[in-house]
């Protein structure tokens, strides 16, 4: 298996811009997670879905930010307008039976 | 919510050194993960936990379900230059629960090897 695939690596976007992030998750795991990690906050649980489905977005900072789940195969997290406090490396993880598996993660610069 | 306590924040140490690492929760788990973080990475799962007093290794890492289940250790082995990174522990993040869900992770612990 490929692991978590996320898109695009690397992102850098003006303040104001919407900013669209991808995964693809491991073929068979049903549960799909999104991190955000920074050097003063750590690691964060922004949401995670269940069987496509939004279990706990309690994580999620404001309503600048939404995150979907179309089909077991695709996730994606929005910032609609992004702002330089949202820079930030973004995680993708999906598991089964509890481990989780982590992408490579999206590295969003937002000037 | 869960706490997860992991110390030392921080190591350096030579290479070849032994390395130990533990991590407390304020509750009882039943599974514990213990992650490592490259530069520019994302955590990587090494060892998984499921049982107290479980003692498992993957190659030179060796981890530890403590008793209590409360508790989880892990160990490094004669250390090399690329064990250099973040180790997190990890888990359940609902009191009492399976880690089916959402995990509850450790603050992490930065090891930095001298060759």
């Amino acid at each position: 298996d490929a692991g978590v695939i996320q898109s695009p690596r690397h992102e850098v976007t003006e303040m104001g811009q919407e900013v669209t992030l991808r995964c693809k998750p491991i073929s068979g795991h049903d549960y799909l997670f999104w991190y955000r990690q920074t050097m003063m906050r750590g690691l964060e649980l922004l949401i995670y879905f269940n069987n496509n489905v939004p279990i706990d977005d309690s994580g999620m900072p404001e309503d600048r930010f939404s995150a979907k789940m179309p089909n077991a195969s695709f996730s994606t997290l929005k910032i609609q307008p992004s702002e330089p406090r949202d820079s930030a490396v973004y995680f993708c993880a999906s598991s089964w039976r509890g481990e989780q598996y982590f992408g490579p993660g999206t590295r969003l610069t937002v000037t | 919510g869960q706490q997860l306590n992991q110390s030392p924040q921080s190591m350096f140490i030579q290479e070849g050194e032994d390395v130990s690492m533990n991590c407390t929760s304020s509750s009882i788990f039943n599974t514990w993960l213990w992650y490592k973080q490259d530069p520019g990475e994302g955590p990587v799962l090494l060892i998984a936990l499921y049982k107290a007093g479980e003692l498992t290794s993957n190659g030179r890492l060796t981890a530890q379900f403590g008793i209590t289940r409360k508790d989880s250790f892990l160990n490094i082995s004669a250390s090399i230059p690329s064990d250099v990174g973040i180790y997190f522990c990890a888990g359940p993040g609902n009191a009492g629960g399976t880690s089916y869900g959402k995990l509850t992770f450790g603050q992490g612990t930065i090891l930095t090897v001298h060759p």
